[in-house]
């Protein structure tokens, strides 16, 4: 089937830093994808839509200039944290469809001190 | 407001037994109904969708059933094995607003010896 990947797995940074993440499609092609956040035991919450060749959609509530995304080809979203703070620490996940299915990256954990 | 709310919480079983986990929706307008499962620290991993027509569909050991009517459905796990420990996420596609997902909270399932 059909695999997204996200790079890194597993990040500590100091608060201030900004933290790029990865999100792939890796034999499909996504002119959209999805970033989400999971805290502890809760559901995944929607961050904003990925939009390859424009604008990335916000959810209410979700910072732009705090998360900034660009989607730089078919197969590539980034996620950058500005000026992490603590409590940004969660876990993301970013997401593809390929047909009516979504699938969903490996997540990437931040730790910020 | 769409809606997704899943039962029980959590639930322990013993290695072998069988388990049924549930969910109720209130998403309008209805595009499908997707059972993920996500293992501690990894992305949700994709076991059925079912859209409007469909009443039940297997995946191996596991079988989803939907009741659009009652705006229902639930997941059965046969014969559980240890590695079916995770937490197992209803997720209701809607049509309406460039296919936007709700996601339940999830049912945290324990298989133990």
């Amino acid at each position: 089937g059909a695999v997204v990947s996200q790079h890194p797995s597993r990040v500590i940074c100091k608060s201030g830093t900004s933290v790029k993440i990865e999100c792939r499609s890796l034999d499909f092609q996504a002119t959209t994808m999805f970033w989400y956040r999971q805290f502890p035991k809760q559901s995944l919450m929607l961050m904003a839509t990925s939009n390859e060749g424009s604008k990335a959609t916000y959810e209410q509530g979700v910072e732009k200039d705090k998360f900034l995304i660009n989607h730089a080809s078919l197969t590539l979203s980034t996620l950058t944290v500005t000026s992490a703070h603590p409590e940004d620490s969660s876990f993301y996940i970013c997401s593809a469809p390929n047909g009516d299915t979504q699938y969903f990256g490996p997540g990437t954990r931040l730790t910020v001190l | 407001k769409n809606q997704v709310e899943q039962s029980p919480q959590s639930l322990i079983i013993l290695e072998g037994k069988n388990c049924t986990l549930q969910c109720n929706y209130t998403v309008s307008p209805f595009s499908n109904l997707r059972w993920y499962k996500q293992d501690t620290g990894r992305g949700p991993v994709s076991l059925t969708i079912m859209t409007f027509s469909e009443n039940t569909k297997s995946n191996g050991r596991y079988t989803a059933t939907l009741d659009a009517d009652t705006k229902q459905s639930s997941l059965h796990i046969t014969a559980s094995q240890l590695s079916d420990s995770a937490s197992y996420i209803c997720v209701v596609s809607s049509t309406g607003g460039g296919n936007k997902l709700t996601f339940g909270t999830g049912t945290q399932l324990k298989v133990e010896l």
